[in-house]
């Protein structure tokens, strides 16, 4: 089955203590990003990848890092959390640009 | 201000009737303008995707319409159904570099009742 799998699908952490959310995808698909989503904003683009190793920012990048290592891994990285960065997190993937992009379930990500 | 406005914020319908979702945009140049599908907590799910060539696309009881002279954009929910209640989300693509630039609507959260 073509997916796109996030761990964990939920997080609670305390500000300062570095964590990493997974995302994988078994389609070969060469993009890959990375989503936010808070209330009132819609979805915002964190991070994007249109390959290995070729990685870029998109609108809110601050405070996020990432990779892309290998093909169907691509790591959101959050080196130093805060609370401005408990939101939902979605993981994309897609094909091409004209074809359908393929979304991760989402991780819920509390910072107290 | 957000270059992809959707409209209604939020809709309610009784079941078996037909809706018509919104979306308008200003983001230029345009590659393709795509209508998700997103159930409360989980991710979107892709229902239509259309190039500036295209006007119409259908899946299944869903069916969209571009029209890229006024950048608006429409999804028509035919003989809604009780599954149908979620958010629907207008996202356009823009050419940016070697990748595409993707700007989301915030969504009309349709609610299908008995």
């Amino acid at each position: 089955e073509a997916q796109v799998t996030q761990n964990p699908r939920y997080l609670i952490t305390v500000t300062g203590k570095k964590l990493t959310v997974t995302c994988s995808q078994n389609m070969n698909h060469e993009y890959m990003s990375w989503y936010r989503q808070d209330p009132g904003l819609g979805l915002r683009q964190i991070y994007y990848s249109m390959n290995v190793e070729v990685t870029d920012k998109g609108d809110v990048p601050e405070g996020y890092k990432v990779s892309r290592k290998e093909k169907r891994n691509f790591p959101l990285i959050l080196e130093s959390p805060s609370p401005n960065q408990t939101s939902l997190y979605f993981c994309a993937s897609s094909a091409d640009k004209n074809t359908e992009a393929f979304f991760g379930q989402g991780t819920r990500l509390t910072v107290v | 201000k957000n270059q992809v406005e959707q409209s209604p914020q939020s809709l309610i319908i009784l079941e078996g009737k037909n809706c018509t979702l919104q979306c308008n945009y200003t983001v230029s140049p345009f590659s393709n303008l795509r209508w998700y599908k997103q159930d409360t907590g989980r991710g979107p799910v892709s229902l239509t995707i259309m190039t500036f060539s295209e006007n119409t696309k259908s899946n299944g009881r869903y069916t969209a319409t571009l029209d890229a002279d006024t950048k608006q954009s429409s999804l028509h929910i035919t003989a809604s159904q009780l599954s149908d209640s979620a958010s629907y989300i207008c996202v356009v693509s823009a050419p940016h570099g070697g990748y595409q630039k993707v700007t989301f609507g915030t969504g009309t959260k349709l609610q299908v009742i008995p």
